[in-house]
């Protein structure tokens, strides 16, 4: 069965120090989220992406979080420099067809685990 | 402003009984309801998927259901086993041009043998 893969699953890191995720999607999937998952909260969302393009950036601290999809498949999420807040579960997700008004399924990945020390 | 609540924060139950989650969603207009379970140190996992049109849905032992006048929707668990045990997110998606997905907090179900 295909799934939407992640790595590292685990990341442990000083602040100040600059850390990068990756994210596979389901093959075919066009449209990819990356969402931050607080500690007993819900995930929310950070990144939208629909094949290279990025469609919604409006949550994503600029400043210090980066994204890209350069081939509109796999994606890599950074940041860079690490603060203590943002130790998380780092979620990947991705949909298969590109139209929004969808309700096709969102495929999560496992997630990193980012603690920032 | 959209938001899904959902209650309780935390539950415990014994192996084998029944129970059921709330949510309350303002989210509007409204496209479809989810509920996700979520094991520990894992990514969320569809378990049903409701439009406005329907008021009930099964996945097995879990049971959604949807009033979309009042807002609310709960999810029912029969036959509860020790590999419920998760946390089960209401995600509420709306008929906006994002179709974002609003997400609540959880309930974090705890079954004990």
């Amino acid at each position: 069965e295909a799934e939407v893969a992640q790595s590292p699953r685990y990341k442990i890191t000083e602040k100040s120090q600059a850390v990068a995720f990756w994210c596979d999607p389901i093959s075919g999937h066009a449209t990819l989220y990356w969402y931050r998952q607080i500690l007993g909260q819900g995930p929310e969302l950070l990144v939208q992406f629909q094949d290279e393009s990025v469609v919604d950036d409006s949550q994503l601290p600029k400043d210090r979080f980066s994204a890209e999809r350069l081939k509109g498949v796999d994606s890599t999420l950074k940041i860079q420099p690490a603060e203590l807040g943002d130790s998380a579960m780092y979620l990947c997700a991705s949909r298969l067809d590109r139209l929004v008004s969808s309700y096709n399924e969102q495929f999560f990945g496992p997630g990193t685990r980012l603690t920032v020390l | 402003k959209n938001q899904v609540e959902q209650s309780p924060q935390s539950l415990i139950i014994l192996e084998g009984k029944n129970c059921t989650l709330q949510c309350n969603y303002t989210v509007s207009p409204f496209s479809n309801l989810r509920w996700y379970k979520q094991d520990t140190g894992r990514g969320p996992v569809s378990l049903t998927i409701m439009t406005f049109s329907e008021n009930t849905k099964s996945n097995g032992r879990y049971t959604a259901t949807l009033d979309a006048d009042t807002k609310q929707s709960s999810l029912h668990i029969t036959a509860s086993q020790l590999s419920d045990s998760a946390s089960y997110i209401c995600v509420v998606s709306a008929r906006d041009s994002s179709y974002k997905l609003i997400f609540g907090s959880g309930t974090r179900l705890l079954v004990r043998p």
